[in-house]
């Protein structure tokens, strides 16, 4: 079993939807929580950190849930600009990078 | 300022030959991360060096793989002998210190071995 597995999707959505994903995780132990954001051909940015207590960034909310071992990425009101491969990481003494979900929001 | 530089962005290189690949992490940053992506996959986790501590190599898939850090900056990654599964981006990224920092990535070194 991989320690990070996501959908590898893609979603299609129209601009204005709202669109989620989850990711799992198979180490109970894993310390820390992200979500990176990937373009095409390019490098992968931090979009934001996930926090037990779940945390929002604008359009952005992750959420945690430690039970169950999976972390979620909800974005509200999706922008074109938003179309992107979305990849959660964990870190248990390392980093463990899912393969990532791909988002395409269409007009 | 400066972010993660790498390079050179892009290598081709024939089978059996041997590469090297430069990082230049952000100044200050202790820990140094290099990654491999092959095409629509993800980063697959190759080798960690954290300050002055022996490297976490244990993601070198092969003893075709090595990694130093000089002085805590630059690093080089080298791949001898390259063969055509070599073939993929190859990302370096920097944080403060671990665990809970962010990492910053380099725009990577794609590689292609004929």
């Amino acid at each position: 079993r991989k320690e990070v597995e996501q959908d590898p999707g893609p979603f299609n959505v129209p601009e204005g939807a709202t669109v989620a994903f989850n990711c799992t995780y198979s180490n109970s132990a894993s310390q820390s929580f992200f979500w990176y954001r990937q373009d095409c051909r390019k490098e992968p940015k931090l979009l934001m950190s996930v926090y037990s207590s779940g945390n929002e960034d604008g359009r952005f909310t992750a959420q945690l849930n430690r039970a169950s071992q999976y972390i979620s990425l909800l974005i509200r009101d999706s922008k074109l600009s938003d179309s992107a491969t979305y990849l959660c990481v964990v870190d248990f003494n390392k980093f463990y990078f899912g393969s990532g979900t791909k988002l395409n929001v269409k007009p | 300022g400066a972010g993660v530089s790498q390079s050179p962005s892009n290598k081709v290189t024939e089978k059996g030959k041997d590469v090297e690949l430069r990082c230049d992490p952000i100044s200050g940053h202790t820990a140094l991360y290099w990654y491999r992506q092959s095409l629509g996959q993800g980063l697959e986790f190759l080798i960690y060096f954290q300050g002055n501590s022996a490297p976490d190599k244990s993601g070198l898939p092969s003893d075709r793989f090595s990694a130093e850090r000089t002085g805590g900056s630059v690093s080089t990654l080298t791949i001898q002998r390259t063969q055509q599964e070599d073939s993929a981006v190859y990302l370096c990224a920097s944080s403060l210190a671990r665990s809970t920092d962010t990492q910053y990535f380099g725009p990577g070194t794609r590689l292609t071995v004929l």
